[in-house]
């Protein structure tokens, strides 16, 4: 399976600001998500990032609050805009490889915004 | 839409206690279903992959399991090292869905030794 590893790993930010999320893999994937994981409950995919074109987002999650970048096949990165407390969460990147369906997920990103 | 409920919510065993935590899901078309672990202020550590009914794979203590309307993960004399939450995930085949995996909201283990 792929390593994947995210920066940083937590953060405590003010209401009002943003924070950029990476997502580095050590080999190629074919596709890269982003997942949400409020405290205490399960995980809640945000957008499939795609490699070359604007990322497909689910339901309740919109662009100008998570811009997301794929510039190639190993990298992604997540922003969290404007930031207010409900925005405290987990936030976890997962790939899935060549020629696979299954979804490998990396340590997470804590986030705490007061 | 996809749906996946796991229960209990939370399970307390003793060491050595065997027990089973159900996944119970609808989905349009399965591709898989699949297991994960997850220990506390860690991202989901990936168990298993079940595709068809009938199917089953085993690691270590844990054995899961697959029907045509549920998934059970079966965890055998358990040691404290198993406490962790355990979460269950589909996978339709829908094309415009991609790899969207749906979760459902995860098993709390906990193994007192």
């Amino acid at each position: 399976s792929a390593v994947i590893s995210q920066k940083p790993s937590r953060d405590i930010c003010q209401r009002g600001t943003s924070l950029t999320i990476q997502c580095q893999v050590d080999s190629q994937v074919t596709m890269m998500f982003w997942y949400r994981q409020q405290p205490g409950q399960s995980l809640t995919l945000i957008a499939t990032a795609n490699q070359g074109s604007e990322a497909t987002y689910e339901s309740g999650f919109v662009i100008d609050k998570f811009p997301i970048s794929r510039p190639n096949l190993t990298f992604s990165t997540l922003t969290v805009s404007n930031m207010s407390p409900e925005d405290s969460s987990i936030y976890l990147c997962s790939v899935v490889g060549q020629g696979s369906y299954e979804q490998y997920f990396g340590p997470g990103t804590r986030l705490t915004v007061t | 839409e996809d749906q996946v409920t796991q229960s209990p919510e939370a399970l307390r065993l003793q060491e050595g206690e065997s027990s089973s935590l159900n996944c119970s899901y609808t989905v349009s078309g399965l591709r898989g279903l699949f297991w994960y672990r997850q220990d506390p202020g860690k991202g989901p550590e990936f168990l298993f992959t079940l595709y068809s009914a009938g199917e089953e794979k085993e690691k270590e203590r844990l054995k899961a399991t697959l029907t045509k309307k549920e998934s059970f993960l079966h965890i055998t004399a358990p040691k404290p090292e198993d406490s962790a939450t355990y979460l269950c995930a589909v996978q339709g085949f829908i094309k415009a869905a991609g790899n969207k995996l749906t979760f459902g909201g995860g098993t709390r283990v906990l193994v007192k030794p």
